[in-house]
């Protein structure tokens, strides 16, 4: 079935440092692909999504790129801040009404 | 607040004893889902509703799991003789029919323990 593999954390960063998240997915298709982010205390939220090839989706200065020939949708920043410490999914959606999560990505900056 | 909310945020139980979740969505989203999210994990279907209608349901729910919408509005998740491996984050997402199947507003959680 349709899985996503997300890069193992926690991840550790100085604030300013640049990011990326690896993301990787199988499935038999063409699904849209999502980022969400969990800050501490709160509810996922959608961060950004690609519905097709080679689309990128950015968002609060975040950006990843739909690549269908490598399966993947690395998430990436320029110049992470405090704020952006959270858990991160990638996920995937294709046909039905299940999106596919990865098992997250712990992400800290620290100052 | 016009988010989806979610109630218990925190329910401690024995294992054996029946436990109820609530979520309200979002007033205008007729589709709503229910996932469960366990520790250091990605969060996992359980089921779907349009409207009052459970379109999709997860092998994971098994007998024990009931999920209902009776008006289309506010769902319910039941769990019966609850096990300790049902111990976990029970996530309530919801959408407007405008929205990509995969655009889901999630509430922040009803945190189950089971001792």
């Amino acid at each position: 079935g349709d899985s996503v593999t997300q890069m193992e954390g926690p991840v550790t960063l100085s604030e300013e440092a640049f990011l990326t998240i690896n993301c990787t997915y199988t499935a038999t298709g063409y699904p849209s692909l999502f980022w969400y982010v969990q800050y501490p205390g709160e509810g996922l939220q959608l961060l950004l999504k690609a519905t097709k090839a080679d689309d990128k989706g950015s968002n609060k200065g975040f950006e990843a790129t739909y690549r269908k020939e490598t399966t993947s949708f690395h998430l990436e920043k320029g110049s992470v801040q405090v704020s952006d410490s959270a858990v991160y999914f990638c996920a995937l959606i294709q046909g039905a009404q299940k999106l596919v999560f990865g098992q997250g990505t712990r992400l800290t900056i620290n100052p | 607040d016009t988010g989806v909310s979610q109630d218990p945020r925190h329910k401690i139980t024995k294992r054996g004893q029946n436990v109820t979740f609530r979520c309200d969505p979002i007033s205008e989203h007729n589709r709503l889902y229910w996932y469960r999210q366990t520790l250091g994990q990605g969060p996992e279907f359980l089921t779907y509703f349009q409207n009052e209608a459970q379109l999709e349901k997860s092998r994971l729910l098994s007998d024990r799991f009931s999920a209902e919408r009776p008006k289309g509005s506010f769902s319910t998740l039941e769990i019966q003789r609850t096990e300790q491996g049902d111990s976990a984050m029970y996530l309530c997402a919801s959408r407007a029919g405008t929205n990509l199947p995969g655009e889901l507003f999630f509430g922040e959680g009803s945190r189950l323990t089971v001792l």
